[in-house]
């Protein structure tokens, strides 16, 4: 089945360590997002990518980066620039056009001690 | 700019009645406008969409909403909720162009009591 993997499921860092998430999806999509969630503070975008090699930042890009070589990868860096990095982070994709809304992975919660 | 607007945070619902969650919306034009559901430390799943045409639209799970232009707004509404119904919903606002990012509301949680 197509669908969106995002590993690990859980995350644990020490402040002031580099960590990669990875987002990997067999959907064909073209379009790759990055949204972290914070309790009542509902989605806000990361980074997002149309095509590969290619990425806009979104609301909240700041110590974080991206990149997009592969159209079935979009891997997100939470950097020690990052001063509040522990979220729940959700990555997703879609077809060009709004018809079939964002298909979303399952996230990954990071947590820094 | 666009925006969502979820305004209650938290909603309780006896098993059994039914359901409505609010969601307005400001943007220039008719907007592609979505509902999402999403359980604990899970994704989100989508319930429904509404592009154009009939201003009622049906999802899964039993769940529908309408749009109606004149008040911006997209409420989301089932008529018996079950307790598997509890979670977080989502209302998201899109154009409707090509490539473009959504802009969600903050969420409304459900609780179903017994």
């Amino acid at each position: 089945d197509g669908g969106i993997t995002q590993s690990p499921k859980y995350l644990f860092r020490k402040e002031g360590q580099n960590v990669t998430l990875s987002c990997e999806q067999n959907l064909n999509h073209d379009a790759m997002y990055w949204y972290r969630q914070d309790p009542g503070q509902g989605l806000r975008l990361i980074y997002y990518s149309q095509i590969v090699n290619d990425f806009q930042k979104g609301d909240i890009a700041e110590g974080y980066s991206v990149s997009r070589e592969k159209k079935e990868s979009f891997p997100l860096t939470v950097t020690s620039a990052q001063k509040n990095p522990t979220a729940f982070y959700l990555c997703a994709s879609s077809i060009p056009g709004q018809e079939m809304g964002y298909t979303f992975g399952s996230g990954t919660r990071l947590t820094v001690v | 700019a666009q925006s969502v607007t979820q305004p209650d945070i938290h909603i309780t619902v006896s098993e059994g009645a039914s359901l409505e969650l609010r969601c307005n919306y400001s943007y220039g034009a008719t907007p592609y406008l979505f509902w999402y559901v999403q359980s604990p430390g899970q994704g989100l799943q989508l319930l429904l969409k509404y592009f154009s045409g009939d201003t009622l639209v049906q999802g899964i799970k039993g769940f529908e909403a309408e749009f109606k232009r004149s008040q911006s707004s997209f409420n989301l509404r089932k008529p018996s909720v079950h307790w598997s119904d509890a979670a977080e919903y989502f209302c998201a606002v899109g154009p409707v162009s090509g490539y473009s990012t959504l802009t969600f509301g903050k969420g409304t949680m459900l609780l179903v009591s017994p």
